[in-house]
């Protein structure tokens, strides 16, 4: 079993529309929460980071954090076809280095206008 | 502006070939990182450097090798012991102090061995 799972899509969805993308993790040591987001041909751009359990919010973006079930979520709302890209979930243990990061597959998403 | 460069964008080889990749950033970042993206697959950790001079191992280090003489460089070299060369690599930086600074990647190299 990997570390991570991030179920890989494709995800398809209109204009406006919310997305929710999410992962699930078997390592009770993770303790940092990323989200990356990647375009085609370009290296992954941190959307948020979150630490330990909770929300946070940052413009058309929710990261949600539920340590007990082991489970991370991203929310986009009003999304956009800009939004348009695969979304990398990444997480770092307790005590380690933030660049040591484990990441699922990624999801690929598909806004169409 | 502030970022890190990799290059070449593309590269090809022919099997048994080493091949070096460079990066170079100029966040003036302690810490650098490479990476391997494989489709269908999460990003895998090669080598990482924390301080110049000093590297350590990650998940898939066998068939790779690093060195890290100045603080702004961390090329890797693929060497013909690397089963699987054909990827996307990436290279990524933090200012390695705390657990405040979370990774910054460059564009990516990749690497087409046949």
């Amino acid at each position: 079993q990997k570390e991570v799972e991030q179920d890989p899509g494709p995800l398809s969805v209109p204009e406006g529309a919310i997305v929710s993308l999410n992962c699930t993790y078997s390592n009770s040591a993770f303790q940092y929460f990323m989200w990356y987001r990647q375009y085609s041909r370009k290296g992954p751009e941190l959307l948020m980071y979150t630490y330990s359990s909770g929300n946070k919010e940052d413009g058309r973006f929710t990261a949600q954090v539920d340590k007990s079930s082991k489970y991370i979520s991203l929310f986009i709302r009003d999304s956009q076809p800009s939004d348009s890209a695969t979304y990398l979930c990444a997480m770092s243990r307790r005590g380690s280095t933030l660049g040591r990061l484990y990441f699922g597959r990624g999801t690929q998403l598909t806004v169409w206008p | 502006d502030g970022g890190i460069t990799q290059s070449p964008k593309y590269l090809f080889r022919k099997e048994g070939q080493n091949v070096t990749l460079s990066c170079e950033q100029n966040l003036n970042h302690d810490a650098m990182y490479w990476y391997r993206q494989d489709p269908g697959q999460g990003l895998r950790l090669i080598y990482y450097s924390q301080i110049v001079n000093d590297f350590q191992k990650g998940d898939i280090a066998e068939g790779y090798s690093v060195s890290r003489e100045k603080k702004e460089s961390f090329p890797l070299t693929v060497t013909s012991a690397q089963k699987n060369p054909t990827a996307f690599y990436l290279c990524a930086s933090n200012s390695g102090v705390g657990y405040n600074s979370p990774l910054h990647f460059g564009n990516g190299t990749r690497l087409t061995v046949t």
